[in-house]
């Protein structure tokens, strides 16, 4: 069965601070993995990496994605009150239009 | 071009009824995915449809079924409600998600209560 597992779950840290989260996955006929950030109630698109090495960059955001080693990191620099949030992480695989979701990192900024 | 738009946004239904829950994806989408998010279980897969043709389906019961419409709206039933499927059903749309890239985008999500 498919599967995606973030770490840490949940990480609270204080404004200026660089993070990093987590994401591992086991997606059968893999195709890419997806980033979201969830506020209040739409999940709102990241990232989607396909290529393994080559890091996608949006302002402080970057993220990377290892297929070898089959799991993706998510960097937040410079962090501010409002990247407070839950990042979801998501894995697709070939041949179908379907996301599998790991748990959550629930990210607390504080100033 | 405007978002995915849900509707109705909060629903109370009470257990044994039966609800429908609509999606309009981006315009010039054609593929429309159904989730249901809850504390428990995060966001899991039900079903997703390309023109009007259920193209997968996730470990979800057959009280939840979907359709699409020729314009790429979709809706999506439960039948014989129950306390457990109270949850947020996000639909996400995307413009063709075997040919192309897949990145979906969600819409606000109807948050469903039964009682």
């Amino acid at each position: 069965e498919d599967k995606v597992v973030q770490s840490p779950l949940s990480l609270v840290v204080h404004e200026g601070d660089t993070v990093t989260l987590n994401c591992s996955y086991e997606v059968t006929n893999f195709r890419s993995l997806l980033w979201y950030k969830q506020e209040k109630k739409a999940p709102t698109f990241l990232f989607m990496l396909t290529s393994s090495g080559i890091e996608k960059k949006s302002g402080r955001l970057s993220s990377i994605l290892d297929k070898k080693e089959l799991f993706s990191i998510l960097n937040i620099t410079a962090t501010q009150t409002g990247d407070s949030a839950v990042y979801l992480c998501a894995g697709s695989p070939q041949g179908a239009q379907k996301l599998v979701f790991g748990q959550g990192t629930r990210l607390t900024i504080n100033p | 071009k405007a978002g995915v738009t849900q509707t109705p946004r909060y629903l109370i239904k009470t257990r044994g009824q039966q609800v429908t829950l609509s999606c309009s994806p981006i315009s010039g989408h054609r593929s429309v995915s159904w989730y249901q998010q809850t504390p428990g279980q995060g966001l899991q897969f039900l079903f997703e449809y390309f023109s009007e043709t259920q193209r997968n389906k996730g470990n979800f019961p057959g009280r939840f079924s979907g359709r699409q419409f020729s314009n790429s709206r979709s809706e999506m039933n439960v039948s014989t409600l129950e306390l457990g499927d109270s949850a947020l059903y996000l639909c996400a749309s995307s413009p063709d998600g075997l040919a192309g890239n897949n990145e979906q985008f969600f819409g606000p999500g109807t948050r469903l209560t039964v009682l």
